[in-house]
């Protein structure tokens, strides 16, 4: 079975730390692997997406890089703002005909001002 | 409008009622995808469209579960007969292509009584 999961569940830092959320997934047969933030309420942001091919992408201060073959993905924010608060998702699409997303359970992240 | 509308933002009905959600995607994608997620999951999948044809929807629980998309734009999810498990957040997202980022709405918080 497919399977994605967040590790940590949550996470508290203080203001201005570099901080790395985890994401494994259990096939590394992947086509792309998509961060997502979601805010209280809101719908899901589309922060990065990395295809099978590439190994990093960047904005801004979020870096997301991905490691088929151990079935890893990072996330890296760095100097952390209180507005990053928020859950982190990661979602895993797999080749083949279908085009669904698999998520993770999410990292439930808050920075402390 | 530049994101995906979804409407309603909420709606609450009765165990047994018939409701519609509806989604409007971003102008100009061909693709359509509806999840469900549960209170502290991630998104669950229930289906994708490409242009007017549902491509894959592997992730509808039951019968009872039904979406359309007529013209290719706007789509609809019908649930019959509903039950207190329904109850859940029901988000649309749209892509450019097949390859692209998923792009989500606000979504349908959707409560069953």
């Amino acid at each position: 079975k497919q399977e994605v999961t967040q590790i940590p569940a949550a996470l508290s830092v203080p203001e201005g730390e570099n901080l790395v959320l985890n994401c494994s997934f259990t096939d590394s047969a992947i086509y792309n692997l998509q961060w997502f933030r979601q805010d209280p309420g809101k719908g899901l942001t589309s922060l990065l997406l990395i295809q099978s091919s590439q190994r990093e992408q960047t904005s801004g201060r979020l870096n997301a890089s991905l490691d088929k073959s151990s079935g890893r993905s990072t996330l890296y924010i760095a100097a952390s703002q209180p507005g990053d608060s928020a859950t982190y998702l990661c979602a895993v699409r797999y080749g083949g005909a279908t085009n669904k997303l698999i998520f993770g359970t999410g990292t439930l992240l808050a920075v402390q001002p | 409008g530049a994101g995906v509308s979804q409407t309603p933002s909420n709606k609450v009905t009765e165990k047994g009622k018939y409701v519609e959600l509806r989604c409007d995607p971003i102008s100009g994608h061909t693709a359509l995808y509806w999840y469900r997620q549960s209170l502290g999951q991630g998104p669950e999948f229930l289906i994708y469209f490409q242009g007017t044809g549902a491509a894959d929807d592997s992730g509808l629980p039951n019968d009872r579960f039904f979406a359309v998309r007529p013209e290719g734009s706007v789509s609809t999810l019908k649930i019959q007969r509903t039950e207190r498990g329904d109850s859940a957040v029901y988000l649309c997202a749209s892509s450019f292509g097949t390859g692209g980022p998923q792009h989500f709405g606000d979504g349908t918080r959707l409560s069953i009584l």
